[in-house]
């Protein structure tokens, strides 16, 4: 089955600076790779996602890219602000069910 | 209406209760997902309903039961667990079919068992 590799597990920057997480998965098969944010006795929200079809997405200060030959994708986020610390966690699906990485712990400082 | 509710919010029982979870859902999705969510962990799949049939369980111990009863709403009951099991419980949903399999989670239950 599917397994998904996330690193860095935390990860502190100043407010202001840039944050990146990157993801690996195993199964050639997986054709859809999200991306939640869940900050602390919340609900994991979607914040971008990407289908393998597309090597990139923007929304704001939030790109995500992906490599299929590589297998691996990443969450940019510029201009990171105190609001965006949370734990950020990757997926990787294939249309039946949603593979997880472990999770980043992001930390802005200000 | 684009959200998953969750009831209860919070949970306590005993080993010997039986209880359950509900979750409802009003975008039209047919399907939903249970997951299980221990601290500083990541969701971990349960079951998924499509179309109101099982369609997957994670082998999952029989001390939980799933159960779709229509829809809209996703209950899943609890009987005999252990302390283990205290997590939090998410639901999710979706739409079915490919390039529509965005999952939208509700709030969750957080579940302790004494």
């Amino acid at each position: 089955g599917e397994n998904v590799e996330q690193h860095p597990s935390t990860l502190s920057v100043q407010e202001g600076d840039s944050a990146v997480i990157k993801c690996t998965y195993s199964d050639s098969a997986s054709n859809y790779f999200p991306w939640y944010k869940q900050e602390l006795g919340k609900r994991p929200q979607l914040i971008i996602d990407i289908r393998s079809n597309v090597g990139e997405k923007k929304d704001q200060r939030i790109a995500v890219t992906l490599n299929k030959t590589a297998k691996h994708f990443s969450l940019h986020i510029t201009e990171t602000q105190p609001e965006d610390s949370a734990v950020y966690f990757c997926a990787a699906s294939d249309g039946n069910k949603l593979v997880f990485g472990a999770g980043t712990i992001l930390r802005v400082k200000s | 209406d684009t959200e998953v509710t969750q009831t209860p919010k919070h949970l306590v029982m005993g080993m010997t209760n039986k209880k359950s979870l509900k979750c409802e859902q009003h975008m039209g999705h047919r399907a939903m997902y249970w997951y299980k969510q221990k601290a500083k962990k990541p969701p971990e799949l349960m079951f998924v309903y499509s179309y109101e049939k099982l369609s997957i369980n994670e082998s999952v111990p029989s001390r939980f039961s799933p159960e779709c009863p229509n829809s809209s709403l996703l209950n899943l009951h609890l009987h005999a667990l252990q302390p283990e099991d205290s997590a939090l419980y998410l639901c999710a949903s979706s739409q079915v079919g490919t390039d529509q399999e965005t999952q939208y989670f509700g709030p969750g239950t957080r579940l302790l068992v004494l």
